[in-house]
C-alpha cells in the first residue's frame, strides 16, 4: 500500500531555515500537503502542491516537489520559537481527504 | 465563520460508561470525518460520512458509533470502550470536490482528548 515516511526529528537554531523531508511511494499521488500540529491542538494545512507543480512558494514557507524521486520538502526560512511543532507529510490521489496518507511526523525543535 | 468545533475537549470514561463526543462546523462543508491520533502518531482515519451518509467506515469496533444529524453536525458516540481506545479523537470537514478545484477547504477540529480508565 502507500507509504509516506519523514525524518522523525529536526532542531534548528531560532533565524536559521529549517527544510523537513518526506518521501512517497504512490505514484498516483496527486495531492501532497504539509499540516502543522502544536502541542494539544488539531492539524492546521499549511500549504499544498499538485503532483505537476515543482514548487510553491507562500511567505516564509517554500514546498519542493521532486516526482521522480517521490520527495517532497517543506523549507520554513528565519524559524521562530512559534514554529515548534510537529510537521506531517500527506498525500491523496482526491482533494477531498478520502484516502489520505499521513507521514509519521517531524517534530520540530527550534532553540532560541 | 472558518472553524471545526470539538466538544468536549477533554474526557475522562470508565469502561462501563456511554459518552459521546461533537463536532460542528458552519461553512457549508458537505463531507465529515472522525480521525484517531495516538500520541506521537499520525491521524488515523475511522468514519467519512458525505452529504450525510456514512461513506467510509475503516473497520473501526463497533464500540464506536458515529452519527451525522444534519449537514453541520457529527457525532460519535463511546460505549464499553477499552483503555487501548485513550486518544486524541479528530474530526475534520471538507468540501465535495468542485470540478477538481483545490479549493476544498479540508479543515480539522482541535479534537478531543479522551482517557479510558
Amino acid at each position: 500500500g502507500e507509504d509516506v515516511e519523514q525524518s522523525l526529528f529536526l532542531s534548528v537554531r531560532e533565524g536559521d531555515s529549517s527544510v523537513i523531508n518526506c518521501t512517497y511511494t504512490d505514484s498516483s499521488s496527486t495531492y501532497l500537503y504539509w499540516y502543522k500540529q502544536e502541542p494539544g491542538a488539531g492539524l492546521q494545512l499549511l500549504t499544498y502542491i499538485f503532483s505537476n507543480m515543482d514548487m510553491k512558494q507562500d511567505q516564509r514557507l517554500t514546498v519542493l516537489l521532486n516526482k521522480k524521486d517521490k520527495h517532497l520538502s517543506l523549507r520554513i526560512a528565519d524559524t521562530q520559537t512559534g514554529d515548534s511543532a510537529i510537521y506531517f507529510c500527506a498525500e491523496s490521489e482526491d482533494n477531498y481527504g478520502q484516502n489520505f496518507v499521513f507521514g509519521p511526523g517531524t517534530r520540530l525543535s527550534v532553540l532560541p | 465563520d472558518t472553524e471545526v468545533t470539538q466538544t468536549p475537549k477533554h474526557l475522562v470514561m470508565g469502561m462501563t460508561n456511554k459518552k459521546s463526543l461533537k463536532c460542528e462546523q458552519h461553512m457549508g462543508h458537505r463531507a465529515m470525518y472522525w480521525y484517531k491520533q495516538k500520541a506521537k502518531k499520525p491521524p488515523e482515519l475511522m468514519f467519512v460520512y458525505s452529504y450525510e451518509k456514512l461513506s467510509i467506515n475503516e473497520s473501526v469496533p463497533s464500540r464506536f458509533s458515529p452519527e451525522c444529524p444534519n449537514s453541520s453536525l457529527l457525532n460519535l458516540h463511546l460505549h464499553a470502550l477499552q483503555p487501548e481506545d485513550s486518544a486524541l479523537y479528530l474530526c475534520a470537514s471538507s468540501q465535495e470536490r468542485i470540478g477538481g478545484s483545490p479549493n476544498y477547504g479540508y479543515t480539522f477540529g482541535s479534537g478531543t482528548r479522551l482517557t479510558v480508565v
